[in-house]
């Protein structure tokens, strides 16, 4: 079964630019649920998605906005972007049976504004 | 919140050697995560134990949890260089994960 992927890898942009990530989850996955992580603060929950609904959101502003494909794919955008957002964006999917689940990590979107 | 704290911050141990980390959290859970994190292989889900069990064990990995005292124990027995990673727990009620800092553990070859 192949693994979570996300596109770009790697992303350089200019502040004030807007951006979008992708994710496709495990075959079969119908939650998504993406991380920012930086080395100051960490992971941080950004949202969660399942079954094309945002179920969960973490502490975030507004710019950061997300939403899911009926294929169970979801994007991230990040509007007018500051120096802060440079990050590695993570993409985490899972069964989502009941409430016990373990996520599968794609290997990250690096997003360097300058 | 729902967010662990794992202790200790950074732990170097030789090859061989056990490691033990410890993680805290407050809140009633359902069941409790550990992940580790390192270059090569990205955040790996290692084990999840429910909160009606006391310990479970995963190859060299041997997680326990104590709801009484709301903190659990990962223990990697003879480490190997490969162990080298950040490890993460992460204790769940909801669908909302929270990451901690984790532990920072360092195997010398």
């Amino acid at each position: 079964k192949a693994g979570v992927t996300q596109t770009p890898r790697y992303l350089i942009k200019t502040r004030g630019q807007q951006v979008t990530l992708s994710c496709s989850p495990i075959s079969g996955h119908r939650s998504v649920s993406w991380y920012q992580q930086t080395p100051g603060q960490g992971l941080q929950f950004l949202f969660e998605y399942f079954s094309e609904t945002q179920r969960n959101k973490g502490n975030f502003p507004g710019r950061f906005s997300g939403r899911q494909f009926s294929n169970s794919r979801s994007e991230m955008n990040v509007s007018t972007l500051e120096l802060g957002d440079s990050a590695l964006y993570l993409c985490a999917s899972s069964l989502a049976r009941e409430m016990v689940y373990e996520q599968y990590f794609g290997p990250g979107t690096r997003l360097t504004v300058t | 919140s729902q967010q662990g704290e794992e202790d200790p911050q950074a732990l170097s141990i030789q090859e061989g050697e056990n490691a033990t980390m410890n993680c805290s959290y407050k809140t009633s859970i359902n069941n409790l995560q550990w992940y580790r994190q390192n270059s090569g292989r990205g955040l790996v889900h290692l084990i999840l134990i429910r909160s009606n069990e006391r310990e479970k064990h995963s190859g060299r990995l041997r997680v326990t949890l104590d709801t009484s005292k709301k903190s659990s124990s990962l223990l990697i027995t003879a480490s190997r260089a490969a162990d080298t990673a950040s490890y993460f727990c992460v204790p769940s009620g909801t669908y909302k994960y929270i990451f901690g800092t984790g532990t920072r553990l360092k195997v010398l070859a």
